[in-house]
């Protein structure tokens, strides 16, 4: 059963980028497709992005312009940056496997937090 | 983006009532739409997918419905486990991929 443990720093700078890394673990990241996927504490959920295993993304437009995502499969793990961050991007951040457009499996989550 | 309105936005219910959450799209979406219950301090588990599929391993009380603008999901005998946070997700406007707000289910 696949599995996915989030990694990265806890705290990021107003302005500064966020990147995270989701470690897949349990099959192969060439399997399947990915997603970030965040929740602002005590609030509801916001899709980040769509990742195929072959590389190519689809990110949702409200946070398009700020979002890069990438895989590297030779360490069966996926990424996540987030630029010119604010405190509204303080979150939990998730990865998850997608099944055609809906999250099947989720990380443990991290909480990102932006403050000076 | 299409928004989703979930009704009610709380609701307390006591253990074997049957329940109901709404989720209205503000535009058609057809049948692409999912329905997610999230425990306190949890990660979101998917319960039903294109709006009345049961995702494998999911206890047969939930049910889902609807197509359009107008779904449901039932829960047709509440257990002690169920009291969570349902979130509704659709995903017809791809990549514009959206989430209701949320439906907190109390324990009366």
């Amino acid at each position: 059963q696949v599995q996915l443990q989030e990694s990265g720093p806890g705290l990021v700078k107003p302005s500064e980028t966020l990147s995270l890394i989701c470690t897949v673990s349990g099959g192969s990241i060439s399997s399947y497709h990915w997603s970030w996927i965040r929740q602002p504490p005590g609030k509801g959920l916001e899709w980040i992005g769509y990742i195929y295993y072959s590389g190519n993304t689809n990110y949702n437009p409200s946070l398009k312009s700020r979002v890069t995502t990438s895989v590297d499969t030779s360490k069966n793990q996926f990424s996540l940056k987030l630029s010119s961050v604010t405190a509204a991007d303080t979150a939990v951040y998730y990865c998850a496997r997608v099944r055609g457009r809906i999250a099947v499996a989720w990380g443990q989550g991290t909480l990102v937090t932006v403050s000076s | 983006a299409i928004q989703l309105t979930q009704s009610p936005s709380s609701l307390s219910a006591s253990v074997g009532d049957r329940v109901t959450i709404t989720c209205r799209a503000s535009q058609g979406i057809s049948s692409a739409l999912a329905w997610y219950q999230q425990k306190p301090g949890k990660v979101p588990k998917l319960l039903i997918y294109d709006a009345s599929s049961l995702e494998s391993g999911v206890p047969s009380r939930f049910s889902g419905s609807g197509s359009g603008t107008d779904f449901t999901l039932t829960i047709s005998s509440l257990q002690p486990e169920d009291f969570a946070t349902y979130y509704c997700q659709q995903f017809n406007s791809y990549p514009a991929i959206t989430f209701g707000q949320g439906t907190r289910l109390e324990i009366k």
